[in-house]
């Protein structure tokens, strides 16, 4: 069974620095892994998709890598905004029979202080 | 585009009575649909998923069910609810075909259950 964990569970930081938050899962046979954030009492907004042949992604100041045969992946946030505040949830989708539904670690709370 | 909406928004409902939760997507025909729950000081857990009409899998005994009257409706219910029935609840799609899509979440509907 899929296990994906997040570390660290919370994260406070000044405005300004650079920083990695860090994803594992247990079984590396994935179909892909997703980044999404969630504001407080909110959905979730996907912020990168990384498919098990690829190695990183990237949008505008976030960079995702995935190490799937060590059953890694990274969220790199550059030059951090109090708009990045929120929680960051990793999910992958394994290969099996067409269920394709998503496993999620518990999350990384981040406060990005002014 | 493709929209997903859920409703209600937020819901209060005393432990004994019936539930039913709407999640409709637009934009798009035959997508994959599924629905996570959220409780309190936990991760995402995937509820139910549905490959098409009537398809309706469960991943999680428990005193839920869920439907799929149409290609574009998913419908969380319960006869009698309990306190652990409380969370926040996601309804999300997938393109039909292809594990490598990205999945897309609705804003959530709040439970409480009292």
């Amino acid at each position: 069974k899929q296990e994906v964990t997040q570390i660290p569970a919370a994260l406070s930081v000044p405005e300004g620095e650079n920083l990695v938050l860090n994803c594992s899962f247990t079984d590396s046979a994935i179909y892909n892994l997703q980044w999404f954030r969630q504001d407080p009492g909110k959905g979730l907004t996907s912020l990168l998709l990384i498919q098990s042949s690829q190695r990183e992604q990237t949008s505008g100041r976030l960079n995702a890598s995935l190490d799937k045969s060590s059953g890694r992946s990274t969220l790199y946030i550059a030059a951090s905004q109090p708009g990045d505040s929120a929680t960051y949830l990793c999910a992958v989708v394994n290969w099996d029979t067409g269920r394709r539904a998503l496993t999620f670690g518990s999350g990384t709370r981040l406060q990005v202080q002014p | 585009s493709q929209t997903i909406h859920q409703w209600p928004a937020t819901l209060v409902q005393p432990v004994g009575s019936p539930l039913s939760l709407e999640c409709t997507v637009e934009g798009t025909s035959n997508p994959n649909l599924y629905w996570y729950r959220q409780a309190a000081g936990r991760g995402l857990q995937l509820l139910f998923y549905s490959v098409g009409i009537g398809q309706i899998s469960s991943e999680v005994p428990q005193n839920l069910s869920a439907s799929r009257p149409q290609d574009r409706q998913f419908i969380l219910s319960s006869k009698k609810l309990l306190l652990s029935d409380s969370g926040f609840y996601l309804c999300a799609w997938r393109a039909g075909t292809g594990g490598w899509k990205t999945q897309y979440f609705g804003p959530g509907t709040r439970l409480l259950v009292l």
